[in-house]
This record gives structure tokens, sequence and C-alpha cells, in this order.
């Protein structure tokens, strides 16, 4: 069973636009961390963030987490054509697995 | 490229057959996931060793079974296959055990025919 669930599924944009994604989960957790695949490809690790992390940042991507409501977004700004693939986010609890949502499918348009 | 790698990259094999899968963990890295990814299931944890020893399991079907060795270096061993079995296994490792990122290989892809 999924613990995250990204929201939206899908998602299209022009170039130069900024791309929102968000994340819900249900139970506690140590830290979250977003993924991203292009098509049929490896998982590329974006961001981990901590419990008690409230916002991280790495290049033009922005990570947020809300504890109080089980919720985390992943801000992509002045995005690229590259950018698009599948977006995932995965948590972390006091076990040893992620458990990763459904993902978002990002699509940038020239 | 994450440091972590698999073999092979693509594997087409037939129903009842087995096949191993090998993953190298990154340089220093202690533990070792396994991961399914398939269209109807998502991206589904197996299993996880660290430092040789089994720690975690999750969906991992009787039929698999995994093992780490003194090199770190794991092996996913898929046997009477089905064709439902077929999918893209990921490897993953971390330096510890929870807290710590997580890279992931590109992926085995498995299609059984």
């Amino acid at each position: 069973s999924q613990q995250g669930e990204e929201d939206p599924q899908a998602l299209s944009i022009q170039e130069g636009e900024n791309a929102t994604m968000n994340c819900s989960y249900k139970t506690s957790i140590n830290n979250l961390q977003w993924y991203r695949q292009n098509s049929g490809r490896g998982l590329v690790h974006l961001i981990l963030i901590r419990s008690n992390e409230r916002e991280k940042h790495s290049g033009r991507l922005r990570v947020t987490l809300d504890t109080s409501k089980k919720s985390s977004s992943l801000l992509i700004t002045a995005s690229r054509a590259a950018d698009t693939a599948s977006y995932f986010c995965a948590t972390g609890g006091s076990n040893y697995k992620l458990t990763f949502g459904k993902g978002t499918l990002l699509t940038v348009n020239p | 490229d994450s440091g972590v790698t698999q073999t092979p990259k693509h594997l087409i094999t037939a129903t009842g057959q087995r096949v191993t899968l090998r993953c190298s963990p990154r340089s220093g890295d202690l533990s070792v996931y396994w991961y399914q990814q398939s269209l109807d299931q998502g991206l589904q944890f197996l299993i996880q060793y660290y430092n040789g020893e089994e720690r975690a399991k999750g969906n991992i079907l009787e039929r698999f079974s995994a093992q780490q060795f003194p090199d770190l270096h794991s092996e996913l061993n898929l046997s009477s296959l089905e064709l439902g079995d077929s999918a893209l296994y990921f490897c993953a490792s971390s330096l510890g055990t929870s807290g710590n990122t997580i890279y992931f290989g590109e992926g085995s892809w498995l299609t059984v025919v």
C-alpha cells in the first residue's frame, strides 16, 4: 500500500513556469525524500527533508514539509523541457524502508 | 550516476524459469534495498539488508529471495517466474538504515514471456 500520495497525478506547463507538486501521507515519518524518474529509467534522488525541518532548497528546487498536515510540496522554478519526468515522494519512518506514492507526471512544453 | 550498479539492464525469460539480478551498492554503503516497479502496483519495497543481514521485509513473494554478500553486493533471485513478475527491479543503497538518503540504480528490466 502507498503511504505518500502525490497530487496532481499529471501536470503540464510551459517552459519557464513554476511547477508545484504535493504529497500527502498518513503516518508519522522520520524523513521524506523526493525522486525524479525519466521514462523507464532509474530514480534520481532530489532532496531529503527531515521531520524537524520545514523547508529545504537545492538549486531550482524547493521542498516544504508540514508534519501537522502530513504533507510536503516540491516546487520547481523556471522549469525546463529537461524537467519532464515523473516525480515521487517517499516517506521514511522508524522502520527501514521508503514507501512511495504513485507519482506526478510533469510535462514541460518548450 | 548514483553509484549503484545493477546487472543485467534487460532480461527476457520464459515462465517457470529462474533469474538472478545483481547489485553493487555505492562505495561505503552498508544497506541494500530491492524494489519492484510495475504499472499496476507502482514502486513496492521488497527487502532490505544491512551489512549482510536481513533488516526488513516488504511485499516479497516466497518465490523470490535475496542475499547480501560479505563484499556487500546483493543478489535478488526470482524463481518459477510468472507473467506478472514482469517489472522493473531496482536496487538501492544507503550508508546506514533509516534516516539516510537512499540512492537507486538504473534498474533491471525483466520481461517474462
